[in-house]
């Protein structure tokens, strides 16, 4: 099955300056991958997700890059805000079906 | 559109006793939802993807027996922690493909379990 790592498990970063989050994927069939933002205690919340057929896709302050060859997959978040803190889960979707697979999650701190 | 509610938001019960937790998607139907466990900072761990009107299938080690799930309509799943004990508390959230883009999951706002 898929496995999906996420590096790193923890990230402090000053306001304003950029964060980058990194993710690999195991199984070359793997054809979607989104990003959730989860607060302490609430439900992990879409933040961006990308498919396979696009090399990069950007939202404001968050893009998210993805090279197929290497299988892996990154979140850049730019000019973060102390609201940014969380923690961040990638994924990849099994082509088999509809099941994700998660990494293992980065928080992210923002000190202002 | 997409939003997925669930109840209780969070539950404490007697270890040996049966817990039901419910996860409803409110203005879409769901044929696939997924149940998942999160124990305190770790990651999401599928549990078992319900499927309306079949069985639920299970991923391995999750047993079926103790946890069971029960898809009867587009828009409720229901996930039983049956003779709960302290190790199964957790954190527990469901969620749902959405109506226009099956790939994308919305998650529900997760229950809280704690067995004593």
């Amino acid at each position: 099955g898929e496995n999906v790592e996420q590096h790193p498990s923890t990230l402090s970063v000053q306001e304003g300056d950029s964060a980058v989050i990194k993710c690999t994927y195991s199984d070359s069939a793997s054809n979607y991958f989104p990003w959730y933002k989860q607060e302490l205690g609430k439900r992990p919340q879409l933040i961006i997700d990308i498919r396979s057929n696009v090399g990069e896709k950007k939202d404001q302050r968050i893009a998210v890059t993805l090279n197929k060859t290497a299988k892996h997959f990154s979140l850049h978040i730019t000019e973060t805000q102390p609201e940014d803190s969380a923690v961040y889960f990638c994924a990849a979707k099994d082509n088999a079906g509809n099941m994700l697979t998660f990494g293992g999650g980065t928080r992210l701190m923002v000190k202002p | 559109g997409a939003v997925v509610s669930q109840h209780p938001s969070w539950v404490i019960c007697k270890s040996g006793t049966s817990v039901k937790i419910e996860c409803r998607s409110l203005d879409f139907q769901a044929t696939t939802m997924f149940w998942y466990r999160q124990f305190p900072k770790q990651s999401l761990m599928l549990m078992a993807t319900s499927n309306e009107g079949s069985k639920a299938t299970y991923e391995q080690g999750v047993e079926k027996d103790k946890f069971l799930i029960n898809h009867a309509s587009l828009t409720l799943s229901t996930l039983t922690v049956t003779s709960a004990h302290p190790e199964d508390s957790s954190f527990y959230i469901c969620s749902a493909g959405g109506p226009l883009r099956p790939d994308t999951q919305y998650f529900g706002p997760g229950t809280r379990l704690t067995v004593l």
